[in-house]
Parts: C-alpha cells; sequence; structure tokens
C-alpha cells in the first residue's frame, strides 16, 4: 500500500540460518505492526510499536523472533535460526494520526525456510 | 482484550447472488470496527470502516457493513456480487480512543463463479 515498503519482497534460506526483514514506512505514522500469513490462514499479530512505549510483543511466537524500530522509522524483523514453519508472508502495516485502527499494509516479504 | 470471530472461512457463490459474511467482536467498551481486502496477489487495504454515527457504512465496490452494537455484530454485505470480488475478506476491531492494538479475524475466502 501507499506509503509502506518492505524488503526483500522475497527471501529464499535455508533452515538454522538468520534472516532480517525490514519495513520502511512514510514519515507521521502513529504505530507500526508486525504480521505473519501463513498460507491458507489468517493474519497472525506479532508485534506492536506505538510511539515510545515499550513494543507489544505478545504476539511473537518464539524467542528466535524480534523486532526493532530506529526512532519513528524503519523497522527490522529477525529471527534467528530459522524453521520451515516460519515460512510464510511477513506483513507491516501502519497506523496514521487520526484514525485510530486504519491501517496501511506493505506489500510483505514472502519468506521459504527450505 | 478484545476478540473477532469471522464464521464463514470460505464462501463459493455464483455472480449476482447476495453476500453477507459474518464478524462478531467481543469487548465491553466502544470499539471502531474495519472490513479489509485482500485481492488475489494484492496488498491487504481498507473496504470499510465504522468509527461512531450511522450503524450502516458504505465501502468501496458497492460494499455495506451494519454495527449492531447489542449483537456485537459489523456483517459485510454485497447485493450482488460480481467475479472481481473473489479475494479474502478481513474484520477487524480496535477499542476507542487511546493508543490500543487492532485484533484481526481469521479472514474469510470467497471465492465468486462466473
Amino acid at each position: 500500500g501507499a506509503g509502506v515498503s518492505q524488503s526483500p519482497s522475497n527471501k529464499v534460506t535455508e533452515k538454522g540460518k538468520d534472516v532480517e526483514l525490514r519495513c520502511d514506512p512514510i514519515s507521521g505514522h502513529t504505530a507500526l505492526y508486525w504480521y505473519r500469513q501463513r498460507l491458507g490462514q489468517g493474519l497472525e499479530f506479532l508485534i506492536y510499536f506505538q510511539g515510545n512505549s515499550a513494543p507489544d510483543k505478545s504476539g511473537l511466537p518464539s524467542d528466535r523472533f524480534s523486532a526493532e524500530r530506529t526512532g519513528e522509522s524503519v523497522s527490522t524483523l529477525t529471527i534467528q535460526r530459522t524453521q520451515q514453519e516460519d515460512s510464510a508472508v511477513y506483513l507491516c502495516a501502519i497506523q496514521i494520526q487520526g484514525s485510530p485502527g486504519e491501517q496501511y499494509f506493505g506489500p510483505g516479504t514472502r519468506l521459504t525456510v527450505t | 482484550a478484545q476478540s473477532v470471530s469471522q464464521h464463514n472461512h470460505h464462501v463459493i457463490l455464483s455472480e449476482a447472488a447476495s453476500l453477507e459474511l459474518g464478524c462478531n467482536y467481543s469487548y465491553g467498551g466502544t470499539v471502531n470496527l474495519f472490513w479489509y481486502v485482500q485481492y488475489p496477489g494484492q496488498h491487504l487495504q481498507l473496504l470499510l470502516k465504522y468509527f461512531s454515527g450511522d450503524p450502516l457504512v458504505k465501502g468501496i465496490k458497492g460494499f455495506e457493513a451494519e454495527f449492531i452494537k447489542s449483537k456485537f455484530s459489523f456483517n459485510l454485505r454485497k447485493p450482488s456480487v460480481q467475479w472481481s470480488d473473489t479475494a479474502e475478506y478481513f474484520c477487524a476491531v480496535i477499542p476507542s480512543g487511546g493508543y490500543q492494538k487492532v485484533t484481526f479475524g481469521i479472514g474469510t475466502k470467497l471465492q465468486v463463479i462466473p
């Protein structure tokens, strides 16, 4: 969607390797979310950044997953020691001022763990 | 914490049939409600939203949704579907006011047969 880019668009990695996924949002957003969408399944919330508050990490499936946000801009989602079940599309979404809950999604990164 | 349930996971309709996708949420206070759509190969995008006022909201492409507070429901409707409506539809909720997390339903895959 307009205002959010993600890279890479596709990533193939071997089981056990670490990967880093990047989200570049427009400036001025109020919140940033990461979701996972496995084949045939719905959106799975991973982590949520809001202003300067501590991130809500309640959706991270294991301690292999972590995310950071640099100031109020770029965010990276890191998966360590990838497993085959990590294969999914990872989506970044932002919220903007004045429209709580209305999200703008990036195109996603398709991660394939072989 | 709030939750969202979508009752139909996979719906198949013929063109010109009427559509209703169910969405119920659980939360004790006031909420903002959304329907998002993901067309094949495209980003998730907002279809329509309810913040306050008229509980019948209209979105893009002839879709509408009705907020029934007493039933905690926000069902999506379209009187006559087209093949181009084939997509996955997600209902989402966020508590009104303050900084809260959006919660998505599992999604409903709609297949429209020409």
